[in-house]
């Protein structure tokens, strides 16, 4: 599976989109890319995926380079549920390798 | 989306001893998986289920250690065996299943709310 890079953490507004990146630079073509988010003390839960075309649902979308080598997760308007850690995955496997995500913080 | 519960939510158990941990969706599902999140950590991937064979196993996990059942579509456990300290984890129950729709996996991944194991 192809090894990708999140930044530690950020923060943002409450309202405001927030962009979450991805760095995927070793994808293959049969790899898709994955976005989960782990709030506190729960499951994680699922959120968005794409191989090459940029997703849309009621979550979030998901915006890949035309290289595929990195990806943007947005959520339109943050709200203060919304804080938790977001992990990027990319595989073509069944498998999830859940990496340290990005620790997101939504702010009043 | 699967709705999936798990049995305990919590235990805080003796060292030496097993427990055994169930995974209940509330439709059929084709893939089952096990997972352990460790203090302070991420997931890992202990093993798939199979339904009808043994389990498939991640590397450093074995079967003796973590013996899995899977009888039908919608249940399945994992068994925490001959437990020590570092065995101390949240341990999560995942599902995945087909989009039939299209034939072709949904590759959308379903958690259960976790069993928090503490043992002393």
């Amino acid at each position: 599976d192809a090894k990708t890079t999140q930044p530690p953490s950020m923060d943002c507004a409450e309202g405001r989109a927030a962009n979450l990146p991805c760095n995927h630079s070793t994808i293959s073509g049969n790899e898709y890319v994955y976005w989960y988010r782990q709030i506190h003390s729960q499951g994680p839960q699922y959120i968005i995926h794409g191989l090459k075309n940029n997703e849309t649902n009621e979550m979030a979308s998901l915006i890949i380079t035309e290289d595929r080598k990195s990806s943007t997760l947005i959520l339109p308007h943050a709200t203060l549920r919304d804080t938790a850690v977001y992990y990027c995955i990319v595989t073509s496997d069944y498998k999830l390798s859940f990496g340290a995500g990005t620790t997101v913080t939504v702010r009043a | 989306s699967a709705v999936i519960s798990q049995k305990p939510s919590r235990d805080i158990c003796q060292r030496g001893t097993s427990l055994t941990i169930q995974c209940q969706v509330d439709s059929q599902v084709t893939m089952m998986f096990w997972y352990r999140q460790q203090p302070g950590q991420s997931l890992t991937l202990i093993a798939t289920a199979n339904q009808g064979s043994e389990a498939t196993y991640e590397s450093g996990f074995v079967i003796d250690k973590f013996p899995i059942s899977r009888p039908n579509l919608t249940f399945s456990t994992l068994t925490v065996s001959n437990m020590s300290p570092e065995d101390s984890s949240i341990y999560l129950c995942s599902v995945e299943d087909m989009d039939w729709a299209r034939g072709t996996r949904s590759r959308e991944q379903y958690f259960g709310p976790g069993t928090r194991l503490t043992v002393t």
